[in-house]
């Protein structure tokens, strides 16, 4: 595709609900990154896959999020029992390789996720 | 892990006006992108500059990692340049770092 494209835009949820992110990375991009970032913050890492595999998820603040990417191209971001503090943007990013040879990361529009 | 600040964290300009940003890093980077954060959120990339210096239009960065800082400059600015800009450096495996952001006002 064009360019990372995220799923919904905007999301309302009721606090305690399940929820669901979606991220199409640009097509061929091995890596896929999460990224949340707060009102008035700098994005902050979430997880990272390669492929299929999930290589580092240091980055997710609860065992209510959980992220898969089962055939190395679509993933889905998924928060449990939602609260309010999940409220922020989530941003899904992909670069073209993998491995130790690190390159530029292309940024999604984002999810916007409110908790009430 | 690297601790990334930018500064300044407000900059106002009348449209025509010159700038710098600058992006502080805690540790040796092998890379570091500027990204442009647009009005809908959307964060545009504008320069990948582990080192050196690159240029486009009015844009332009200097990375020195020996110093552990990189600089962006915006020259003529316009009001279409107002947003956050961010920094963000690499840290371990492929995870990016993000300062604080500068938030840049144009005024015409």
């Amino acid at each position: 595709g064009a360019g990372v494209s995220q799923s919904p835009r905007y999301k309302v949820a009721k606090r305690g609900q399940d929820v669901a992110l979606r991220c199409d990375p640009i097509s061929g991009h091995v890596s896929l990154f999460w990224y949340q970032q707060a009102l008035g913050q700098g994005p902050e890492f979430l997880t990272y896959f390669q492929n299929e595999a999930q290589l580092d998820k240091s980055g997710l603040p609860s065992d209510r999020f959980f992220a898969e990417r089962p055939e190395g191209s679509v993933s889905t971001l998924k928060i449990q029992r939602t609260q309010q503090e999940d409220s922020a943007v989530y941003l899904c990013a992909s670069s073209r390789r993998g491995g130790s040879s690190y390159n530029e990361q292309f940024f999604g529009p984002g999810t916007r996720l409110t908790v009430l | 892990g690297i601790q990334v600040e930018q500064s300044p964290p407000d900059l106002i300009l009348q449209e025509g006006a010159n700038s710098t940003l600058r992006c502080n890093f805690s540790d040796s980077v092998n890379n570091l992108q500027w990204f442009h954060q647009n009005p809908w959120g959307q964060l545009i990339n504008l320069f990948y500059i582990p080192s050196g210096t690159k240029q486009n239009g009015r844009l332009s960065a200097t990375t020195v990692a020996t110093e552990r800082y990189s600089l962006l400059y915006i020259s003529s600015s316009q009001t279409t340049d107002s947003g956050v800009y961010f920094c963000a450096a690499l840290e371990y495996g492929n995870k990016l770092v993000f300062g604080a952001g500068t938030i840049l006002r144009v005024k015409s």
